[in-house]
């Protein structure tokens, strides 16, 4: 059964840093495109990155230069390292599984919630 | 950047047809995938590919994609299908940027 388990939320002061990780179980990490997907409180969905399962990464605009994605193969884990945090990027975060070759999302975690608040 | 856009909300009679439509430039071109997402959930895929359903998903669901306009069908709509929507595309040739919509409520009376 594939499960996705997102934790590392919480509160951090404007500026702060945050790591978020997302343990998989059922599937293999490095071979499928895994994203992280954000929803700010009331609001709509919001891609923030993905990593490929050849190891290419892209980010959103919006957090580019700020968040970095990444995986640890020994460990079935994805990861969202958030730098520089905005009052705006308080949301919850999800990780997704998409497929070996295309961003089709068929897999969600719970959901993490981070607050940047002073 | 690539918008896609959908009306805020759709309010539908119980046993009657929502269709909820997702506004692209050329989205026919693209693959559009599209996600229900109750209060308080993840997200879930109900449709893929434009028309696909993953295992598990109602053939009520069903979607399809054509010139600037993709379009997700509810038939014989259930209080359950009351939820948020959301269509998606993903950008492989340029930017590999993931798009998603606006989001439509989908409302039962």
């Amino acid at each position: 059964e594939v499960q996705l388990v997102e934790s590392g939320g919480g509160l951090v002061q404007p500026g702060g840093s945050l790591r978020l990780s997302c343990a998989a179980s059922g599937f293999t990490v490095s071979s499928n495109y895994m994203s992280w997907v954000r929803q700010a409180p009331g609001k709509g969905l919001e891609w923030v990155s993905v990593i490929y399962s050849g190891g290419s990464t892209y980010y959103a605009d919006s957090v580019k230069g700020r968040f970095t994605i990444s995986r640890d193969n020994s460990k079935n884990t994805l990861y969202l390292q958030m730098n520089s945090l905005r009052a705006e990027d308080t949301a919850v975060y999800y990780c997704a599984r998409g497929s070996p070759t295309v961003v089709t999302l068929g897999y969600w975690g719970q959901g993490t919630l981070v607050t940047v608040s002073s | 950047s690539y918008v896609l856009t959908q009306p805020p909300s759709v309010s539908v009679a119980p046993g009657q047809t929502a269709r909820i439509t997702c506004g692209g430039n050329n989205i026919g071109s693209k693959s559009v995938h599209w996600y229900q997402q109750k209060p308080g959930q993840a997200p879930v895929l109900v449709v893929y590919d434009d028309s696909d359903r993953p295992s598990g998903i109602p053939e009520r669901f069903s979607g399809s994609n054509s010139g600037n306009t993709a379009t997700l069908t509810i038939s014989r709509v259930e209080a359950g299908d009351e939820a948020d929507y959301y269509c998606q595309v993903w950008d492989s040739s340029s930017d590999h940027r993931v798009v998603f919509g606006t989001g439509t409520k989908v409302t039962v009376l």
